[in-house]
């Protein structure tokens, strides 16, 4: 069954560092989403991606966030001087052909900001 | 902002007891949607609910949207260890690229 896959599952870094997540969407979706859930808070829209670029983004997405799709595989997540609240998951999703098909979360990456 | 409201947050129960989980809001949904988290992974959907008054069931998990469509219910009969996660409710805005907006969940314990 196809699956949305996330690396790494947990990153520390420390304050100030850039990091980068990584997620390889079902190969035939069309929209991408980045979700965090900071530890026993409910689960965070970030961003969603469509046709190449962002198509809407929360208050949380500010200029330290950016996402990219590099290749036709990859949808990658860059946060680039890390704070400590940063500490969550981060889950990527992805959905198919429409919007309103289902959308299919990957396992999540458990970042850490020492 | 359209929020969601679960209730309760928490609950522990013991196996083959029923439990009823809340969500609601002030706002009319088009639809509304059911996920379970466990821990370490990400949210699995469990149903979506369009219709106001709908009800769905999934083997013992039994859905249902208000009439009003501003409300869900989940109900659980006889439940079991393996039904404890997070069970959050979740709306998704179609018309501005399928965001999706989740209640802060209700934290499901099932004691065997």
């Amino acid at each position: 069954e196809p699956e949305v896959t996330q690396t790494p599952s947990h990153q520390v870094t420390q304050m100030g560092q850039e990091v980068i997540l990584r997620c390889v969407p079902i190969s035939n979706h069309l929209y991408f989403y980045w979700y965090r859930q900071i530890l026993g808070q409910k689960v965070e829209f970030l961003v969603s991606f469509y046709n190449n670029e962002i198509s809407e983004k929360s208050e949380i997405f500010d200029d330290q966030f950016s996402v990219e799709r590099p290749d036709g595989s990859n949808f990658t997540l860059k946060i680039r001087s890390t704070k400590l609240e940063d500490s969550a998951m981060y889950f990527c999703a992805s959905s198919g052909q429409s919007m309103n098909t289902e959308a299919f979360f990957g396992q999540g990456t458990r970042l850490t900001v020492v | 902002t359209q929020l969601l409201e679960q209730s309760p947050q928490f609950l522990s129960i013991q196996e083959g007891e029923n439990l009823t989980v809340y969500c609601n809001s002030s706002s009319v949904f088009s639809s509304l949607q059911w996920y379970r988290q466990e821990p370490g992974e990400g949210p699995v959907l469990l149903v979506t609910v369009v219709t106001g008054g709908e009800v769905k069931k999934l083997k013992r998990l039994t859905f249902q949207f208000g009439d009003a469509r501003k409300d869900s219910s989940l109900h659980i009969t006889a439940a079991q260890p393996g039904d404890t996660g997070l069970y959050l409710c979740a709306r998704s805005r179609y018309n501005q690229g399928g965001k999706i907006i989740f209640g802060q969940g209700t934290e499901l314990s099932v004691k065997p």
